[in-house]
């Protein structure tokens, strides 16, 4: 079971918004950068939010991430159908001193 | 541009020692931290430590009795090494490097390596 918690689905029609959230506690979120990571389908893990809400040069400013307290979300506004993927929130752990995944929400393009 | 390449053998048996290569190109090897992730077949991620370029290292809690990351400054590669595998550890092994040298969160990752363990 992992420490930072996703719904382990979402979906969404063309168009729409979706928000997908993870929730942790202060040794982790409460205290440290939120990144996420889309996964598409066969692929390795990319970079889509750093640093809670910035994006990496060339992600598209359709997604955005905020945190608050010791949750964090990601919003995915304009929805299209090449987002459907799996979606990861991570984030440093102070006290494990480890790198800490959420597991994972898959996203559906209905 | 970084890229990660990674190598390793595909297949184990039982308590064999899984062993895998992550080669770096392009930009610095110093400063940052060098991880290693692994996702079971239809499962999420999981992370199983880092190292830096002094040879500094955090391991996943679950998996620090059994693993040990290893770097070679001098070929800018970094390695991992799996004890007494079992068919819980058959997943795809990733590499990656962190986004910056003040951050230990993954923003460069190789192409995966499956790795199953079966008798």
């Amino acid at each position: 079971q992992s420490v930072l918690t996703q719904p382990p689905s979402a979906s969404g029609t063309p168009g729409q918004r979706v928000t997908i959230s993870c929730s942790g506690s202060s040794s982790n979120i409460g205290d440290n950068y939120v990144y996420w990571y889309q996964q598409l389908p066969g692929t390795a893990p990319k970079l889509l939010i750093y640093r809670s809400n910035q994006r990496p040069s060339g992600v598209p400013d359709r997604f955005s991430g905020s945190k608050s307290g010791t949750s964090a979300s990601l919003a995915i506004s304009g929805l299209r159908s090449e987002d459907e993927a799996d979606y990861y929130c991570a984030a440093w752990d102070d006290s494990l001193s480890a790198v800490l995944f959420g597991g994972g929400t898959k996203l559906t393009v209905l | 541009q970084v890229q990660l390449q990674q190598w390793g053998a595909g297949l184990l048996k039982p308590s064999e020692t899984l062993s895998l290569t992550c080669a770096v190109y392009g930009g610095s090897f110093r400063g940052y931290y060098w991880s290693w992730i692994r996702q079971p077949p239809g499962k999420g991620l999981e992370w199983i430590g880092e190292i830096n370029d002094s040879g500094s290292t955090n391991y996943s809690p679950s998996l620090k009795s059994r693993v040990t990351i290893s770097v070679d400054t001098s070929k800018n590669q970094f390695s991992l090494r799996l004890n007494s595998v079992t068919a819980a550890d058959t997943a795809i092994y990733y590499c990656a490097r962190s986004l910056t040298v003040v951050t230990h969160l993954l923003g460069y990752w190789g192409q995966g390596t499956p790795v199953t363990v079966s008798s």
